[in-house]
């Protein structure tokens, strides 16, 4: 079954303007990480926020995550056209077996 | 480092044969696994190691074999192939299964796979 919610499904945005995807989980986690992934392509990580955190940082992207609400939010600013692509969002449900359960992903598409 | 690679790229296969998709990975990382990307699904796990002579069933294990033999090979086994397990497969590794810190996973290319 699916772990990660990821909301909005698809979301169309013009280049320099900001992105925000949301992921919604079930159960407890030890980490919940971003990816990305390019149409015909294997799917790239982004960013890794462990449960203790509440917002990190990664050149153009912001991740939040509030394990009260079992949410987190992804926010890519200045979009630009080369950000189109899927975003998925992963938990561990707690396990330390390395295991990973995904979303069905937000597919972003930036015009120019 | 070539990463992940995975082999073959595209397969047409007839219901009820067998093929091995192969996996490797040349980061020395303990943990691979085996997903599945059906059209408007996320990844789903098939199977996963977290070393050599260790693997164990993941969400949608039904159809599959996997062994590993070695730290850095991983393949998958179709043993009689159905048109349900038309899809695109991807392998991935992670260098420690331990730390949740570390435990980013870095994915192969894919195999798209058509059984008619």
């Amino acid at each position: 079954s699916q772990q990660g919610e990821e909301d909005p499904q698809a979301l169309s945005i013009q280049e320099g303007e900001n992105a925000t995807m949301n992921c919604s989980y079930k159960t407890s986690i030890n980490n919940l990480q971003w990816y990305r992934q390019n149409s015909g392509r294997g799917l790239v990580h982004l960013i890794l926020i462990r449960s203790n955190e509440r917002e990190k940082h990664s050149g153009r992207l912001r991740v939040t995550l509030d394990t009260s609400k079992k949410s987190s939010s992804l926010l890519i600013t200045a979009s630009r056209a080369a950000d189109t692509a899927s975003y998925f969002c992963a938990t561990d449900r707690g396990s330390t077996l390395g295991r990973l359960y995904f979303g069905r992903g937000t597919q972003l598409t930036v015009w120019p | 480092n070539a990463g992940v690679t995975q082999t073959p790229k595209f397969q047409v296969l007839k219901t009820g044969q067998s093929m091995t998709l192969q996996c490797a990975q040349d980061m020395n990382h303990e943990y691979m696994s085996w997903y599945r990307q059906d059209p408007g699904m996320g990844l789903r796990l098939i199977h996963y190691s977290v070393g050599a002579g260790i693997t164990d069933q993941g969400e949608v294990p039904n159809g599959y074999n996997v062994s590993r033999s070695t730290t850095e090979d991983f393949p998958l086994r179709l043993l009689s192939a159905a048109p349900s397990q038309t899809s695109v497969y991807f392998c991935a590794s992670s260098y420690s299964f331990a730390d949740s810190s570390y435990n980013e996973q870095f994915f192969g290319p894919g195999t798209r796979l058509t059984v008619l």
